[in-house]
């Protein structure tokens, strides 16, 4: 069963818009992590965010935020103001302890940003 | 978090013959996996590495075919046996440190 879904498969941008990446995850378990992951061109997995189910506080990093909805088991990443060098796919994942806390991941999103 | 230094970083391999695929961590850590990325797709998990006894495989993915060895607690290795051009993909290490999943740059694997 897919737990973690990212419905878009890609996403183009003009340079300076935001973008905002949807994450909607299954898990029946209490205690689980959420994680975004960056995967640029050149290929290595950049890690971006790491968010437990007991803390729903969105978070600002930067030009980055992530909005953490239990209610709707969604977690968001807006990229705000982007810029051609966040052109690259998004990985969300998930860890619970019904995989052992090992990583399942999304099928990724597409972000490219057009100059 | 760790530091994970994978190789190499892309091979090129006639159909038949095996890679073996280094990674590194400038940490001790104690889980260790191995993913494959298929051309434009998401990773897959292979298997957990475990220090010191067999790996632990994901369904579909088979010890024959991708032996791993966990001498220590920073180092892992991973072997695509008999290769094929379907095994062409990009394979990643991963460390987890820290409650952090951490990741080698891949191996871009190329069979022909």
């Amino acid at each position: 069963a897919q737990k973690v879904t990212q419905a878009q498969t890609e996403i183009s941008v003009v340079e300076k818009e935001d973008v905002t990446l949807d994450c909607v995850y299954e898990t029946r378990d209490t205690t689980y992590y959420l994680f975004w992951y960056k995967q640029p061109p050149s290929g290595e997995l950049v890690f971006l965010i790491r968010r437990n189910s007991f803390d729903e506080q969105n978070e600002i990093s930067g030009r980055y935020s992530w909005n953490f909805q239990k209610s709707t088991s969604s977690f968001n990443f807006t990229i705000t103001a982007s810029q051609v060098v966040d052109s690259a796919v998004y990985f969300c994942a998930l860890s619970d302890r019904s995989n052992d806390y090992k990583l399942s991941f999304g099928a990724g999103t597409t972000v490219t940003v057009r100059a | 978090s760790a530091v994970i230094s994978q190789k190499p970083s892309r091979d090129i391999c006639q159909r038949g013959t095996s890679l073996t695929i280094q990674c590194q961590v400038d940490s001790q850590v104690t889980m260790m996996f191995w993913y494959r990325q298929q051309p434009g797709q998401s990773l897959t998990l292979i298997a957990t590495a475990n220090q010191g006894s067999e790996a632990t495989y994901e369904s579909g993915f088979v010890i024959d075919k991708f032996p791993i060895s966990r001498p220590n607690l920073t180092f892992s290795t991973l072997t695509v046996s008999n290769m094929s051009p379907e095994d062409s993909s990009i394979y990643l290490c991963s460390a987890r440190f820290e409650g952090k999943d951490t990741f080698g740059s891949g191996t871009r694997l190329t069979v022909v």
